[in-house]
Formats: structure tokens, sequence, C-alpha cells
């Protein structure tokens, strides 16, 4: 089954209004991964944690991992049309053998 | 340049022949993973090795079938292509390691007619 959840399905904003994915685990993991898939490409990595509480910054783009190693966010503040695509988590459990992706958010945005 | 490729990008093709998806890195990567996705949805792992001579059947439950005779290559074969299999099919890789982030090919878009 699905280790990883990742919340919501879709997600529609208007230009410039803020956007949040979520990913969750039920169980402790060593890392978590965000990619990026535009429409019609392919995953591309964005950026890994690894650390309890981290937070790393992309400029509009702000990736936390929980105090428990068990959730993610990804959020876009101001959100622009090149940021439409779907956002990928993907999480290692720990003592587990590799990364399982969550099911993908998919933002559009309305100019 | 190091890379990762996949071939063909497109086919479209009757139902019950033969077909392999290619799929080659140039980054010498010991791991090596095929995905299907419908367009925007889910990645479903069908397939991963963890170097020559080692496959496992992923996540979901497919009819294909893969290889890993050298390390660059883990082509991806189904016996006799149906309707059901129409999907887009991804190939990637990664370094040895738990830190080590996925490369993905650009795709092969599969119509089954």
């Amino acid at each position: 089954g699905q280790q990883v959840m990742q919340i919501p399905q879709y997600q529609h904003v208007q230009e410039g209004e803020d956007f949040t994915t979520y990913c969750n685990s039920s169980t402790t993991l060593s890392n978590i991964q965000w990619y990026k898939q535009r429409p019609g490409g392919h995953p591309v990595f964005l950026i890994q944690l690894v650390k309890s509480g981290e937070v790393k910054k992309q400029k509009r783009l702000t990736f936390q991992f929980g105090e428990a190693k068990k959730n993610s966010s990804l959020h876009i503040t101001a959100t622009q049309t090149t940021d439409v695509g779907t956002y990928f988590c993907a999480g290692k459990v720990v003592n587990n053998n590799d990364m399982r992706f969550g099911a993908g958010t998919r933002l559009t945005v309305k100019p | 340049e190091a890379d990762i490729y996949q071939t063909p990008r497109y086919l479209v093709i009757g139902t019950g022949k033969k077909i392999t998806l290619e799929c080659s890195q140039t980054m010498g990567h010991d791991k090596m993973y095929w995905y299907q996705q419908d367009p925007g949805m889910e990645l479903h792992l069908i397939h991963y090795s963890y170097g020559v001579n080692s496959t496992e059947k992923g996540d979901l439950s497919s009819e294909s079938t893969v290889s890993r005779i050298r390390t660059e290559h883990f082509p991806l074969t189904l016996e006799s292509a149906r309707p059901s299999h129409t999907s887009q099919y991804l190939c990637a890789s990664s370094d040895w390691g738990d830190y080590n982030e996925q490369f993905f090919g650009p795709g092969t878009r599969l119509t089954v007619l």
C-alpha cells in the first residue's frame, strides 16, 4: 500500500495567491524529496530534506520537514503561471529499501 | 553529457504486438526504475533494479518484464500489448545510497489500439 500520502490532489488558484501541498507518512521517514512535473514533461528534482524540523527556501518556494519526520510541506508564495504542474513528494521509510512517491498535487494557476 | 534516454518517445501499436521500451543512462547509476503514469496522475512503480542481474517488481502489478544485463541499460518488454497498457512509461535512475535524487527520462507515450 501507499506509504506516503499527499494532499490535496488538485489545487486551482488565481495568480498571486499562495499554494501549499502536504505530504504525510504514518511511519518515520529518513528523508523527503520534492519533484515538479510540468504538463507533458517528466518529474524534475527540486530539493531534499533530511533533518528533523528542516526548512529550506528556493525563491518563492518554502519546504518544511516535520519535527517527527512524518510530514512535509511545500509552500509557494504569490503563484505565477510558470508554477503550473504536478508536485510530488517522495519519502524513504526508515529501514525500508527505497523512496516512495506520493500521489502528487496538480496545481493550475489562472492568470 | 551524462543523461538518461528513452526510446521511442511515442509508440502507437496494435493489440497483441510485442514491444520493448528502451532506457539507457550514462551516469553510471546502479539503481534504475520504471514507472507507469497516466497524464498528470500518480507515479506507479512497476519495476526496479539495484544493479546488473538484479530486477524486482514494484508496487503496481504489471504484465511487463525487465532485464538488467548492463549497468546503463534497463529495457522493459510487453510480450502482448493490450489497450489497457496505454499509458506513459517513465524510466529513472539514481546513484547508490539513501539520499540520492532520481533522474527521470523523457518518457514513452504508449498507445495500444
